[in-house]
This record gives C-alpha cells, sequence and structure tokens, in this order.
C-alpha cells in the first residue's frame, strides 16, 4: 500500500462507453497528478492540481475529463475513447517536489 | 527548460554482479533529482532522492546514487544485483516554483537480470 489508491485496478471498455477512474490520497499532499503510461513511450503527464485547482492540461483530448472534488480526490472521466488510449493510467501526489511523488498502482485500461 | 535523459533503453546483467544506471539532465539551477523503480503493471515507487548535501545518497533495495553537478548527472548504482532488481527505472528531475510543482521524467530503462 503505497498511500494512493486507484479503482479500479484492470478497466476494460468499448469505444461508446461512459466510465472513471478513481484516485484517493491521504498522505495530506496538495498536488495531485494524472499520468499515461503506453508501451515503449514515455511517461505523459496529462493532468496537474494544486489544491484542488487544475493549473496544468498537456493538450490532453476532451474526451479525458479530470475532476477533483477535494485535495483527496482525484477522478478521470472517460467518454468515447479510441484504442490508443488503452494504456497505464497514473496517479500521484506530493506535498513539495523535495519529497517526490508518490503514485499508485495504476488503473490497466483497455478500449476495445 | 528541464529535460532528463537515460542514454540505455535496456541493460543486461548478471545477477551478482554490479549495476550503474546513467540519467543527465538539463537544468539552469540546482535540481531536486530522483530515482523510481516501476515492476510489470505497478506503479512507480520511489528508490531515492537528492535535493542538497552529501552529493552520495543512499536509498531502498541498497541502491545509491551519486550526483555530479560538473557532469549534470545522477547515476544510480548497486553493487550487487538481485534477481528481484530486474524492473524499469525512471530518473526524475524537478525544480522550482517558477517552473511549476512538477517532476519530469525520462524514458526509462528497463533492467533484466541473468541467472
Amino acid at each position: 500500500e503505497t498511500g494512493v489508491t486507484q479503482t479500479p485496478r484492470h478497466l476494460v471498455m468499448g469505444m461508446t462507453n461512459k466510465k472513471s477512474l478513481k484516485c484517493e490520497q491521504h498522505l495530506g499532499h496538495n498536488a495531485m497528478y494524472w499520468y499515461k503510461q503506453s508501451a515503449k513511450k514515455p511517461l505523459e503527464l496529462m493532468f496537474v492540481y494544486n489544491f484542488k485547482e487544475q493549473t496544468e492540461n498537456n493538450s490532453v483530448p476532451s474526451r479525458f475529463s479530470p475532476e477533483c472534488p477535494n485535495s483527496s480526490h482525484l477522478f478521470l472521466h472517460l467518454h468515447t475513447l479510441q484504442p490508443e488510449d488503452s494504456a497505464l493510467y497514473l496517479c500521484a501526489s506530493s506535498q513539495d517536489q523535495v519529497y517526490g511523488y508518490t503514485f499508485g498502482s495504476g488503473t490497466r485500461l483497455t478500449v476495445v | 527548460a528541464q529535460s532528463v535523459t537515460q542514454p540505455d533503453i535496456h541493460i543486461t546483467v548478471s545477477e551478482g554482479a554490479s549495476l550503474e544506471l546513467r540519467c543527465n539532465y538539463s537544468y539552469g539551477a540546482t535540481p531536486y533529482l530522483f530515482w523510481y523503480v516501476q515492476s510489470p503493471g505497478q506503479g512507480l515507487q520511489l528508490l531515492l532522492k537528492y535535493f542538497s548535501g552529501d552529493t552520495l545518497v543512499q536509498g531502498i533495495k541498497g541502491f545509491e546514487a551519486e550526483f555530479k553537478r560538473s557532469q549534470s548527472s545522477f547515476n544510480l548504482r548497486k553493487p550487487s544485483v538481485h534477481w528481484s532488481d530486474a524492473a524499469e527505472y525512471f530518473c526524475a528531475v524537478g525544480g522550482h516554483m517558477e517552473y511549476g510543482n512538477k517532476l519530469v521524467f525520462g524514458a526509462g530503462t528497463i533492467l533484466r537480470v541473468k541467472s
């Protein structure tokens, strides 16, 4: 248990489905992140939230919609995804860069 | 802008042999530097970090790394590799507030351990 919990661990969805990924941390951190990790590609930062406010959106398609209702929870809402969106989606949190990030175990998403 | 280069995509070492994974960074000021490890299908786990002081830092699982400012490097080492060390390793650099509260990751190095 790393302190950052992601659910579900695995998700298979059709291209017309709507689903959500959930991330929860009780470490008292004030920043949360979504990363996408595809096979043979570097980690891609998708979104950054600081104190519940979105501070970065790295040109992510609108079919990915983040939500951060409070500093402990982060969601990624998914709709009309494409097969190339299949990847491991990682959530992380941090208090300060000095301490680094704490990552969750990820959600393995497969779009069929 | 910050950037991180891990020159080796794959490295294979024999069990019991020593290991060095290379990391070079580009950053204008004193960086915060990190090494993470990722087992298949898992998240990233922090191995060690450097932000000031002694340039040789010790981490978990017997790993260490040395910050060399003159070479802009932060190489990860382990004197004797175990089969359980097979994983992917990521170097990351972070800066100060003017660069945003985020880390920049290298592309990773996959370590294979042969018996």
